[in-house]
């Protein structure tokens, strides 16, 4: 089973900021299926990357998604009010095997 | 539009069963599979398994094998999630995810609204 560790736990910014969150997972992620979730308090995931760097329909280019084999990022270029979130990252490159990361809360400063 | 539309909450005692349900529409439900993720009070997101509704393909997550049963009747498009025999630990939010193919490369790309399943006695 692939394990993907996120860091941080817990990232404490403003708006404005510019993010980065890491995704390292235990063994190389085959065809570099993975993908980044967004889930807000009382809401369900959202789906904001897939395949390590292209972003799904709808989501802003502030998301930018980059990475390869072990080591991945989610990058928010300049954070808004509406990005506090925790941000968990998938693999499912040993389909149909699936294994998502404990996650990383985005919180405000 | 598509959607994963959820049944509602539930609020059981232990010992008892329950099967919930998730209701694909405005696409071909039987073309692509619906996974099961769990999410306890305040913790991350778990797979559990998934099913393909057109000939009923299942996996599951070794965590999970044999904990609860995937089943899916492609003739009302719902698929489905059950226990024979609840457990306190069972409570958290379930939801159903539709993974989508090839134009996300098979991520998980429409989410249910979830249902909150309580187990108490």
């Amino acid at each position: 089973e692939v394990v993907l560790t996120q860091s941080p736990g817990t990232l404490s910014l403003s708006p404005g900021e510019r993010v980065t969150l890491s995704c390292r997972a235990s063994q190389s992620v085959s065809n570099n299926y993975l993908a980044w979730y967004q889930q807000k308090l009382g809401q369900a995931p959202r789906l904001l990357i897939y395949g390590a760097s292209n972003r799904a329909t709808g989501i802003p280019d502030r998301f930018s998604g980059s990475g390869s084999g072990t080591d991945f990022t989610l990058t928010i270029s300049r954070l808004e009010p509406d990005d506090f979130a925790v941000y968990y990252c998938q693999q499912y490159g040993s389909s149909p095997l699936v294994t998502f990361g404990g996650g990383t809360k985005v919180e405000l400063k | 539009e598509m959607q994963l539309v959820q049944s509602g909450a539930e609020v059981k005692k232990p010992g008892e069963s329950l099967k919930i349900s998730c209701k694909g529409s405005g696409y071909i439900f039987t073309s692509f599979w619906i996974a099961w993720v769990r999410q306890m009070p305040g913790k991350g997101l778990e797979w559990m398994g998934i099913i393909y509704p057109g000939d009923s393909d299942t996996r599951y997550s070794p965590s999970f094998q044999g904990q609860v049963t995937i089943s899916a009747d492609k003739s009302i498009n719902t698929a489905y999630l059950q226990w024979s025999s609840l457990k306190a630990s069972d409570t958290a939010m379930y939801y159903c995810v539709r993974r989508g193919g090839g134009l996300v490369l098979d991520a998980f790309d429409i989410w249910g609204q979830g249902t909150m399943v309580a187990v108490s006695s």
